[in-house]
């Protein structure tokens, strides 16, 4: 079975801070894709990545940065110098490599309050 | 703005009411997926379709229909509404073909389903 486990369900910092979101997947297959959500306050949902189970390249865009490491099944994403508009909800999920639907399997979600 | 469109954006009905939930894909998209959120159950997948025919099935109740028309946009029917179906529904679109897995999906802002 897959699934997704944010184990941290909120976090808060104060402006500037670095902060870490933590993510934990457990699949079977081989070929799986990793991703990260962010639900900003007004309620949409936003893409910020995609990894396959293939590249374990650590990625870096701008303040925001992910780290893939298979051998612990986890995806973590790391924001530096965290801002207000950084305040969310973040989600990380899971969809199956090679099968014909990409459903995602989500985890259940860090609340991210970053304080002035 | 991610080019899905989800109408209406908030609706309130009361129990034993059906409603219907309208989502149109971004330009070019094929496939469709419909999630539920709630506080008690995260965001959950509910049904995925791709041009126009049904690729996959998540915890979706009886009562819930849903399709994808030939000008791809899809519709999601939900009958005998309960207290428990209040939740915000999603729809996500994206290019994903044969193998679906590895595109990202794209959501809409969503719908706010209240039942009194």
């Amino acid at each position: 079975a897959q699934k997704v486990t944010q184990a941290q369900t909120e976090i808060s910092v104060v402006e500037k801070e670095d902060v870490t979101l933590d993510c934990v997947y457990e699949t079977r297959d081989t070929t799986y894709y990793l991703f990260w959500y962010k639900q900003p306050p007004s309620g949409e949902l936003v893409f910020l990545i995609r990894r396959n189970s293939f590249d374990e390249q650590n990625e870096i865009s701008g303040r925001y940065s992910w780290n893939f490491q298979k051998s612990t099944s986890s995806f973590n994403f790391t924001i530096t110098a965290s801002q207000v508009v950084d305040s969310a909800v973040y989600f990380c999920a899971l969809t199956h490599g090679s099968s014909n639907t990409g459903k995602l399997i989500f985890g259940q979600g860090t609340t991210l309050q970053v304080k002035p | 703005d991610s080019g899905v469109t989800q109408t209406p954006k908030h609706l309130i009905t009361a129990t034993g009411q059906r409603v219907t939930l309208r989502c149109s894909p971004r330009s070019g998209d094929l496939s469709v997926y419909w999630y539920q959120q709630s506080l008690d159950q995260g965001l959950q997948f509910l049904i995925h379709y791709y041009n126009g025919e049904e690729r996959a099935k998540g915890n979706i109740l009886e009562r819930f229909s849903a399709q994808q028309f030939p000008d791809l946009h899809s519709e999601l029917n939900l009958s005998s509404l309960e207290l428990g179906d209040s939740a915000l529904y999603f729809c996500a679109s994206s290019t994903s073909g044969q193998f679906a897995g590895g595109t990202e999906a794209f959501f809409g802002q969503g719908t706010r389903l209240t039942v009194v």
